[in-house]
């Protein structure tokens, strides 16, 4: 069965690092991309940027290059996303998601994680 | 940028009622349009890609149609269980865009 499963809520100050992951099971970790989407309270959905597990390499959504860092560790079938100074406006639920096709950076998602909500206040 | 539009932004219908939704991209995308399904509080869920192609498990009471920019889903009968926010998605080159979503409730 294939399952994405990702790291529990964070609540965080502004200023501060965080990392979440997004750990795949159930398939060839290596041979389908990952995405990250942001889901601001009562918002819609946000695509931020996907990675390729098999050599890390991204593409950003220019609203979110510069401000997140999406990487993986093939070794232990997890993506992440990562932020190196927290905002409040960063407050939102967090998806990894699947792309549905090998190999394909231009797919859409068939499998999502959970969610992690991250919470900055201070 | 390529922007995505959806109509209406909420909508209330019948159990049973045929119910429309439609996405707009601002320049064309050819097919390369999904639709996703979110439930209250529920993970997004995969729908339709390639604009018409119904993801597996996915109800037949579900269709999508259209190319280029204009594009639409359809739920040939609504039953509860589909009260939900739906988002459209181009993704096409190398920036992949949600639609702002459209609210379905039971009337």
């Amino acid at each position: 069965e294939v399952q994405l499963v990702q790291s529990g809520a964070e609540v965080k100050k502004p200023g501060e690092s965080l990392r979440i992951s997004c750990k795949g099971s159930g398939y060839s970790f290596t041979s389908y991309w990952i995405s990250w989407v942001r889901q601001m309270p009562g918002k819609g959905l946000e695509w931020m940027g996907r990675i390729d597990p098999s050599d890390s390499y991204t593409n950003y959504s220019p609203s979110f290059q510069g401000h997140v860092t999406i990487s993986a560790d093939k070794s232990i079938s997890t993506a992440y996303l990562q932020w190196s100074s927290l905002k409040a406006s960063d407050t939102a639920m967090y998806y990894c998601a699947r792309h549905l096709f090998p190999g394909d950076s231009n797919s859409q998602f068939d499998y999502w994680g959970q969610g992690t909500l991250v919470t900055v206040s201070s | 940028d390529i922007q995505m539009t959806q109509s209406p932004s909420s909508l209330s219908a019948s159990v049973g009622d045929r119910v429309t939704i439609t996405c707009r991209a601002s320049q064309g995308i050819s097919n390369y349009l999904a639709w996703y399904q979110q439930k209250p509080g529920k993970v997004p869920k995969l729908l339709i890609y390639a604009a018409s192609t119904l993801q597996s498990g996915v109800p037949s009471r579900f269709s999508g149609s259209g190319s280029g920019t204009d594009f639409t889903l359809t739920i040939s009968s609504l039953q509860p269980e589909d009260v939900a926010t739906y988002y459209c998605q181009k993704y096409n080159s190398a920036l992949f865009t949600f639609g702002p979503g459209t609210k379905v409730d039971i009337k």
